[in-house]
């Protein structure tokens, strides 16, 4: 139980292009979602916290319409990097939780991001 | 501001070898600490945790314990298996908040 997934697992794209990333809770309604990204041989660091129905919050530090976050529903948030850079590159992971399942927060597999 | 520092991998041993890999963190107050492990392919789990100092966290052979002396969360296991081979992260977070905040990953390799 408590599974989530997220899509793709890894994508590719130019420069200037935007990108989504799917972050799905399968068999539980996730009230709270995150988002973390990860550059290599460095630390999980959390980007923004999103509830579901109202805006996320972000990190200090992290550009709130560089980086688009939507929690529509009780099972989906997804992440979009809009204008992406070579820089921003790197590993998202998201986790959710829910209130009926306690504090513990579970994490999906993660999506590599590379633009060229 | 917090942090957690863990040791760099990989952590390579033979099956059946004592595991110890360090995790020491910087926070104010008394923060919950955390050990995630990260098989291939998969996400993040919670392996175990501690609440409050000198609280031993156990799970699968696991164990750490909350030191603030030393503000320390080593992670032990006395028999390590081919099957624990995987990412092992620290992590920590205040009171009453979801925040975690990450060591970089400890990458362990168990070989038969």
């Amino acid at each position: 139980g408590a599974v989530v997934s997220q899509h793709p697992s890894r994508v590719i794209c130019k420069s200037g292009t935007s990108v989504k990333i799917e972050c799905r809770s399968l068999d539980f309604q996730a009230t709270t979602m995150f988002w973390y990204r990860q550059f290599p041989k460095q630390s999980l660091m959390l980007m923004a916290t999103s509830n579901e129905g109202s805006k996320a919050t972000y990190e200090q530090g992290v550009e709130k319409d560089k980086f688009l976050i939507n929690h529509a529903s009780l099972t989906l948030s997804t992440l979009t990097v809009t204008s992406a850079h070579p820089e921003d590159s790197s590993f998202y992971i998201c986790s959710a939780k829910s209130l009926r399942l306690g504090e513990t927060q579970y994490f999906g597999p993660g999506t590599r991001l590379l633009v060229l | 501001g917090d942090s957690v520092t863990q040791m760099e991998g990989p952590v390579t041993l033979s099956e059946e070898a004592f595991l110890t890999i360090n995790c020491t963190y910087t926070a104010t107050g008394y923060p919950s600490l955390f050990w995630y492990v990260q098989y291939p392919g998969e996400g993040l789990q919670l392996l175990l945790k501690a609440t409050k100092a000198d609280d031993k966290g156990s799970n699968k052979g696991f164990e750490a314990t909350y030191r603030k002396e030393t503000t320390s969360f080593h992670l032990e296991k006395g028999s390590v298996q081919v099957s624990d081979s995987a990412v092992y992260f620290c992590a920590l977070s205040q009171y009453n908040t979801d925040k975690l905040i990450f060591g970089t990953g400890t990458r362990l390799q168990v070989f038969p």
